[in-house]
C-alpha cells in the first residue's frame, strides 16, 4: 500500500521561502495533494498536481515533483505568520487517501 | 466551508465503556471518512462509506466500527475504549468526479479521552 514521509518540523523567518518536502511510494497516485491544518482546525485542501506534471504554481504556492524519486515538495514564497500551520502531504486513489505525519511550519520574525 | 458538523466536540470517557461519534453533512455527498489524528502519525483513515450502508476497513480499523443509514450521517463507535483510542477523530466527505481530483472536506474534529 501507499506510504507518505515527511519531515516532522520546519522553521523559516518571516518573508523567507519555506520547503516542505514529501517522499511516498505508491507511483500509481493519479494526483498528489498538500492539505493545510490550522491549530485546532479540520484540514483544507491547499493545492494539488496531476500525477503527470513537474510542476504547479498557484500565487505564492509551487509544487514540484519528481516522479523517478518519488518526491514531491511545496515551496511558499515570502512566508507570513499566518501560514503558520501544519502541512500534509496525500496519495492515493481517487477517494482514498493515505497521508503524510504532517510538517509544522513554524514562522518567526 | 462545508456542511460538516460532528458531535461531541470533547468528550472523556473510562476505559470499557462504549463510544459513538457522530459525523453530519448537509452537502450530500457519497462518500464519507473517519480518520484519526495522532502526534507523529499524521492522519490514519479508520472507515469509510461509499454510500448508505456500503462501508469498508481503513488502515487502524480495529476496536472500530461504523453505520450509515442515511446519507448525511456517518456514526463511529468504540464498542469498548481503550486508552490507546485516545485522539483527535475527524470526519471528512467527498464527492467523486471521475477523473477529476475529489477534494475532502475536513469537519472540525472530535477529542476524545479515555482514562
Amino acid at each position: 500500500g501507499e506510504d507518505v514521509e515527511q519531515s516532522l518540523f520546519l522553521s523559516v523567518r518571516e518573508g523567507d521561502s519555506s520547503v516542505i518536502n514529501c517522499t511516498y511510494t505508491d507511483s500509481s497516485s493519479t494526483y498528489l495533494y498538500w492539505y493545510k491544518q490550522e491549530p485546532g482546525a479540520g484540514l483544507q485542501l491547499l493545492t494539488y498536481i496531476f500525477s503527470n506534471m513537474d510542476m504547479k504554481q498557484d500565487q505564492r504556492l509551487t509544487v514540484l515533483l519528481n516522479k523517478k524519486d518519488k518526491h514531491l515538495s511545496l515551496r511558499i514564497a515570502d512566508t507570513q505568520t499566518g501560514d503558520s500551520a501544519i502541512y500534509f502531504c496525500a496519495g492515493g486513489g481517487y477517494n482514498k487517501l493515505i497521508f503524510g505525519a504532517g510538517t509544522r511550519l513554524a514562522v518567526h520574525p | 466551508d462545508a456542511g460538516i458538523t460532528q458531535s461531541p466536540r470533547h468528550k472523556v470517557t473510562e476505559t470499557g465503556t462504549p463510544v459513538t461519534l457522530r459525523c453530519h453533512q448537509t452537502e450530500n455527498h457519497r462518500y464519507m471518512y473517519w480518520y484519526r489524528q495522532d502526534p507523529g502519525h499524521g492522519l490514519r483513515l479508520i472507515h469509510y462509506s461509499y454510500g448508505v450502508k456500503d462501508t469498508d476497513k481503513g488502515e487502524v480499523s480495529d476496536g472500530y466500527s461504523v453505520s450509515r443509514s442515511k446519507t448525511e450521517d456517518f456514526l463511529l463507535t468504540l464498542e469498548s475504549a481503550t486508552s490507546s483510542q485516545t485522539s483527535v477523530y475527524f470526519c471528512a466527505i467527498s464527492e467523486p468526479l471521475g477523473f477529476l481530483p475529489s477534494e475532502q472536506f475536513f469537519g472540525p474534529g472530535t477529542r476524545l479521552t479515555v482514562l
